[in-house]
């Protein structure tokens, strides 16, 4: 079947404009992660989905940062006011179960350039 | 303090050299994860494993909970081998977030 999908693939926007980044899980994953990686650096862990529970939103650097996941599918990332420091790529990845048991499927990414 | 630290950074091979990248941890893990990702490419997940060893194909990992290590092998390297290779932990319980080394980058020259 399909694969973790992640849209758009490139996103550019100006300073202070809002972005909004989808995942598309595989289907019936349960756990949802959103991790960025900046250039030249590792995957910085953002946010996770798992089930009905409360999201952890431990890693989101700031409050200009928010994610839901409706229907506990789709997910989307969004980035209020964005900075030139938000520039980045967006990875999304699912897993069936729990780290201790389901590998880990990612996605393609979206690389986001704030310009 | 990292929690977790990958061995080498950067590493050089000829094609058909044997090839070992370590993990090290500070913290009890559950279960630690290693991810491939080629230039340009996405990520895709190598071994799971919370002991022992695992093997596929010409990569082999093995982890060692009470040293809190694990190291990933490969036999044979071919040029297509060359990505950036990471290694992930959960510390287990009903934390699902995962913790990710920087990466190692692996060339290998023909």
């Amino acid at each position: 079947g399909a694969g973790v999908s992640q849209s758009p693939s490139n996103k550019v926007t100006e300073k202070g404009k809002d972005v909004e980044l989808r995942c598309d899980p595989i289907s019936g994953h349960t756990a949802l992660y959103w991790y960025r990686q900046s250039l030249g650096q590792g995957l910085e862990f953002l946010i996770y989905f798992q089930g009905n529970s409360a999201p952890d939103k431990s890693g989101l650097p700031s409050d200009r940062f928010s994610a839901e996941r409706t229907g506990g599918s789709v997910s989307t990332l969004t980035i209020q006011r964005t900075q030139q420091e938000d520039s980045a790529v967006y990875l999304c990845a699912s897993s069936s179960g729990t780290p201790q048991n389901s590998p880990l499927h990612f996605g393609n990414g979206t690389r986001l350039t704030v310009t | 303090k990292n929690e977790v630290e990958q061995s080498p950074q950067n590493l050089t091979a000829q094609e058909g050299e044997f090839i070992t990248i370590n993990c090290s941890y500070s913290v009890g893990i559950s279960a630690l994860h290693w991810l491939q990702q080629h230039p340009g490419g996405g990520i895709v997940s190598l071994f799971m494993l919370s002991s022992g060893k695992k093997k596929h194909g010409r990569l082999i990992a093995t982890i060692n909970i009470q040293e809190k290590h694990s190291s990933l092998h490969i036999t044979a390297s071919h040029p297509r081998d060359s990505a950036v290779y990471i290694c992930v932990f959960n510390s287990g319980g009903s934390n699902y977030k995962l913790t990710f080394g920087k990466g190692t980058l692996l060339t290998v020259n023909p």
